[in-house]
């Protein structure tokens, strides 16, 4: 079974807006990551985040996460054409090797 | 090195023929994955290799899937019988393994593409 929902499943902005996704997880964790994939590609490691952090940010990407919560939000800043792609969280249950992804947020950015 | 390499990119297949795919990883990343993904749903765990051991296997994998790593370099994943429900992308990772924060960062292949009609 799926351990990470994203929501929301679809989004779509103005260029020059901000999106923010959110993604929960059932169990202990270790780090929480998110993905990016283009249509039809393979995906994109964008940034990870410790259990033991709270905040972090990449370029325009910031990523919180709130581990009494079991739950996570992607912030893209001033959003461009290109951000266009679905995000996917991914964790690592605790006594387990396979990442689980969710469903995914799509997001699309209107020119 | 060009990163995780996957072929074939497409292969369309007969129902109840077998489809063979490789992946093959950076060189230096002791772990690779496999992982379908149909559309508009996130990858799906297949199976997990720490070198040429093969650690963790699905449950929802039929004994019709069945994946090898040799030498603990490149990877196959056969699907014997196909089905059409097997119809999807079938995607590959690796990662470099340790304790390092970027140990656990998965880079992906393009996928290969399934079609069984």
């Amino acid at each position: 079974s799926q351990q990470g929902e994203e929501d929301p499943q679809a989004l779509s902005i103005q260029e020059g807006e901000n999106a923010t996704m959110n993604c929960s997880y059932k169990t202990s964790i270790n780090n929480l990551q998110w993905y990016r994939q283009n249509s039809g590609r393979g995906l994109v490691h964008l940034i990870l985040i410790r259990s033991n952090e709270r905040e972090k940010h990449s370029g325009r990407l910031r990523v919180t996460l709130d581990t009494s919560k079991k739950s996570s939000s992607l912030l893209i800043t001033a959003s461009r054409a290109a951000d266009t792609a679905s995000y996917f969280c991914a964790t690592v249950p605790s006594g387990t090797y396979k990442y689980i992804f969710g469903t995914g947020t799509r997001l699309k950015v209107l020119a | 090195d060009t990163g995780v390499s996957q072929d074939p990119r497409h292969k369309i297949t007969k129902r109840g023929q077998n489809v063979t795919f490789r992946c093959d990883p950076i060189s230096e990343h002791n772990r690779l994955y496999w992982y379908r993904q149909t559309l508009g749903q996130g990858p799906e765990f297949l199976t997990y290799f720490q070198n040429e051991a093969q650690l963790e296997k699905s449950r929802l994998l039929s004994d019709r899937f069945s994946a090898e790593r040799p030498k603990g370099s490149f990877s196959t994943l056969e699907i014997q019988r196909t089905e059409q429900g097997d119809s999807a992308m079938y995607l590959c990772a690796s990662s470099p393994g340790g304790v390092s924060v970027g140990a656990n960062v998965l880079t992906f292949g393009a996928g290969s593409r399934l079609t069984v009609l």
